[in-house]
Formats: C-alpha cells, structure tokens, sequence
C-alpha cells in the first residue's frame, strides 16, 4: 500500500531563516506529487506540483521554491523565511487513473515564523 | 478561470442535526470530489461522483452530482461528534494534474 511521509511535524523559524520541508512517497511508481499551504481556519492554496523528476510547476510566486530530486522525493524551500509563509504544508500524491486524479495527502507539516 | 464555490463557511448544528454543504462550479465538472479534514488533521479523501445525476452513500452521509455536472452537495443525516471537521469539494482543473478546490465547509458541533 501507499504512504506519505512529512516531516517534521512542527517548525518554528524566525523571519529570515531558511527552510527546507521534505516529502516522500513509498509503494508507488512515477506519482504526481503536490505542496499546498493552508491557512489557520482556510481553505488550500495550491502552491506547486510535479509529474516527474525534476518537473516544477509553480502556481503562485512566492519566496518559495521546490525541487523533486527523486521519483518520490519533493522538497520545499525557503531561502528567506517572511511572517507570511506561517501555515499549515501539505505535500500530496496522485496518480492519474481514468481521468480522476484522487489526491493523498501526508501529515503536514505546521511552520509558525516569528 | 475556473472557479469552485463552496457554502456556507461554516454550519453549526446540536448533535442529531442534520448538515448540508453545497458545491458550484463555474464550469462542467468530469467529476467531483470530497474530502475530509478533522481538526489538526489532513484531508482524507471520500468518495468520487462521476455520472450526471449520481447519488451516493456511506452510511450517513449522501452525495449528489448535478444533473449539468456543475454543482454538488454532501448531506450528512443526523450528525455525530465524529463528523465534526472541514468538507471539501475539489473538481478538476484545466490540466489532469490539478484539482480546483472549493473553500470547505466547517461542521460545528454546539455543546
């Protein structure tokens, strides 16, 4: 079976920093692999995806970046961490069957900067 | 662009109540999905609609997709403690890759 993993768990940072969040994704092949930040009490912003390795679509600009070096490996960074970036990061898989791409997510990862 | 519109917000019910939360899309939908979140929690996927018309169930909770394929609602029957959480519909976006999320619904339990 699939799973996600995401650590760490909890991040405080204070503004400036960097940062680094890391994704992996066991019992599947070639997975399209997704960041989203969520907001305290908001809905999910879709941050950038990937359909293979190295393979980066960004849809909001941002200080953040991402990176997949591996099939099942996805990295978000920061080289500079604003107030802002505060929230909750979900990275997600899916796998395109029959036109439906079901999204899993993993545990997150909540970053509050200071 | 393509949009999803989700309400209300937010919904609080006594315990038994009944909740329902509503999905529109400004264009025709493929198919449509919900998700759940519980506080602190990750959106755990639900079920999928794909058929103009479809209904669906589990257990107390029923699925509807529009006859144009373009709104959907989740009616959860007499609610409990553990329903309590966000409800998400997500339909897909211009390419295969991406989902384009409604905002949730919070289901609020009152004491």
């Amino acid at each position: 079976s699939q799973t996600i993993h995401q650590w760490p768990a909890t991040l405080v940072q204070p503004v400036g920093s960097p940062l680094s969040l890391e994704c992996t994704v066991e019992g599947t092949s070639n997975p399209n692999l997704y960041w989203y930040r969520q907001a305290a009490g908001r809905g999910l912003q879709l941050l950038f995806y990937s359909v293979g390795i190295g393979q980066i679509s960004s849809e909001v600009p941002q200080n953040l970046s991402a990176s997949r070096p591996q099939d099942r490996q996805f990295i978000l960074s920061s080289k500079k961490l604003l107030l802002s970036d505060s929230g909750f990061y979900l990275c997600a898989w899916s796998v395109l069957r029959g036109g439906a791409d079901t999204q899993y997510f993993g545990p997150g990862t909540r970053l509050t900067v200071l | 662009g393509q949009q999803v519109m989700q309400i209300p917000q937010y919904q609080h019910v006594q315990e038994g109540e009944d909740f329902t939360t509503y999905c529109n899309s400004s264009t025709t939908l493929s198919n449509i999905q919900w998700y759940k979140q519980r506080p602190g929690g990750h959106p755990v996927f639900l079920i999928q609609l794909v058929k103009s018309g479809e209904v669906k169930k589990q257990k107390r909770l029923t699925f509807q997709f529009g006859e144009a394929k373009k709104n959907s609602s989740l009616h959860i029957t007499a609610t409990q403690t553990t329903d309590v959480g966000t409800y998400f519909c997500a339909g897909p976006g211009d390419s295969n890759y991406q989902l384009i999320w409604g905002a949730g619904t919070k289901l609020i339990i009152k004491p």
